[in-house]
């Protein structure tokens, strides 16, 4: 099955910095990439999310790219807020129909 | 409107005994799932379901029955339960084979087994 790995476990910046999490997968079949945020006690939610025909998508302040040869994508997110603050979860997914998820980054934005 | 809910939001219950878990989504989503997220926040995939039919079974004992009375409907019944089990346990649904989508969680059910 799908392995995901992702990096870093903690994560703390500066606010106003930016912040970066990565992700690797090992099944080629992988086709759609999500990146979600789950806030203390609430459900993971979307955040962005990106296709395996596309290599990079940006919404605002939130970014992610995709490296389909080496199988590993990224998020990136500038000029942080403390509201950014939260666990982070890429996972990937075959066929829109199984999800392997990562396992979280817990980013802290110091104000 | 609730896309994905779960009933009943906490449940508090002693080793050894049975409970259930329902969840619903008004969606129209074709896939439904149940993750397990343990005191780590690692969020680990029990089942699939499409249209009814069991896709994926991760390694889960089968003290663990899911049931899909329809599409709509993804209910998890545990019987014999553990101080392992103790978790929070997400239901989600996606559109599944019928194009990659988005996936929508529910609020999540916190277990607690003593």
């Amino acid at each position: 099955g799908e392995n995901v790995e992702q990096h870093p476990s903690t994560l703390s910046v500066q606010e106003g910095d930016s912040a970066v999490i990565k992700c690797t997968y090992s099944d080629s079949a992988s086709n759609y990439f999500p990146w979600y945020k789950q806030e203390l006690g609430k459900r993971p939610q979307l955040i962005i999310d990106i296709r395996s025909n596309v290599g990079e998508k940006k919404d605002q302040r939130i970014a992610v790219t995709l490296n389909k040869t080496a199988k590993h994508f990224s998020l990136h997110i500038t000029e942080t807020q403390p509201e950014d603050s939260a666990v982070y979860f890429c996972a990937a997914s075959i066929a829109g129909n199984q999800f392997y998820f990562g396992t979280g980054t817990s980013l802290t934005v110091i104000p | 409107d609730t896309a994905v809910s779960q009933t009943p939001k906490y449940l508090v219950t002693q080793m050894g005994n049975d409970k259930s878990i329902k969840c619903e989504q008004n969606l129209g989503h074709d896939t439904m799932y149940w993750y397990k997220q343990d005191s780590k926040k690692f969020l680990k995939i029990m089942f699939s379901y499409n249209n009814k039919e069991l896709i994926i079974n991760e390694t889960v004992p089968n003290r663990f029955s899911p049931k899909s009375p329809d599409k709509a409907h993804l209910n998890l019944h545990i019987n014999s339960l553990e101080l392992g089990d103790s978790a929070v346990y997400f239901c989600a649904s996606s559109q599944g084979l019928a194009g990659v989508s988005e996936q929508y969680f529910g609020p999540g059910t916190r277990l607690t087994v003593t």
